[in-house]
């Protein structure tokens, strides 16, 4: 059982670039969400989804896009990296949104922006 | 949902217990209080939640004061491997989008 599984680990990007921070879960879960973490500090959360076709602007939603055209993944997309975006990113899901369990994270994706 | 006040950093012997505090005060009576750590920079780990009554499982245990404004986490037997940043974090269950928003949390060094 794979869990919440993100690609890639590492990015470099140069500013303007845009790419996509892949998630995909096999827990058949409805909700999904991506947080930035910055050093020192806490999680922030940028965007989540309480199931396809379902999705919602977290604390932090400026400069990201995403969609949710299947239960399983959760793309988060960058349109034009700025510096500002240098983090990790954890996506993490739950079975559903009123769910009282455990958010299952994923190992993270670093992102430079230069 | 309610905010948290956390230690921003605690120091435990290996083989004691560790007391984690959280301050709630603004809790509401349909928020559930959730404990998370984080070692090094892997993805947050969920250790226990809870609503009104004490928990305890495997990992921890989670003390609810009566008035529900603050809680305390205790890991019995603390060991090297419990050296992680630990979220307390406050969820509304019913009639909320799910969100849950993580503070800064609190530092735990375990010494030898």
């Amino acid at each position: 059982n794979a869990g919440v599984t993100q690609t890639p680990k590492f990015q470099v990007l140069k500013t303007g670039q845009s790419m996509t921070l892949q998630c995909a879960q096999d827990m058949n879960h409805e909700y999904m969400s991506w947080y930035r973490q910055d050093p020192g500090m806490g999680l922030r959360l940028i965007h989540y989804s309480v199931g396809a076709g379902i999705t919602d602007q977290g604390e932090v939603p400026n400069g990201y896009n995403v969609s949710r055209s299947t239960t399983e993944d959760f793309p988060l997309r960058l349109l034009s990296a700025a510096p500002s975006q240098t983090s990790v990113y954890f996506c993490a899901s739950r079975p559903g949104a009123t769910n009282t369990g455990e958010l299952f994270f994923g190992e993270g994706s670093r992102l430079t922006v230069l | 949902d309610a905010k948290t006040t956390q230690p921003p950093s605690m120091d435990c012997a290996e083989g004691r217990a560790a007391n984690l505090p959280c301050n709630h005060s603004t809790i509401s009576g349909n928020e559930y209080v959730y404990w998370y750590r984080q070692i090094h920079s892997q993805g947050p780990q969920y250790i226990i939640h809870g609503l009104k009554n004490n928990e305890t499982n495997e990992m921890a245990s989670l003390i609810i004061t009566e008035d529900r404004k603050s809680s305390t986490l205790i890991l019995p037997h603390a060991t090297l491997r419990d050296t992680a940043v630990y979220y307390c974090i406050v969820r509304v269950y019913s009639g909320n989008t799910g969100k849950l928003i993580f503070g800064q949390g609190t530092t735990l060094q375990v010494k030898p």
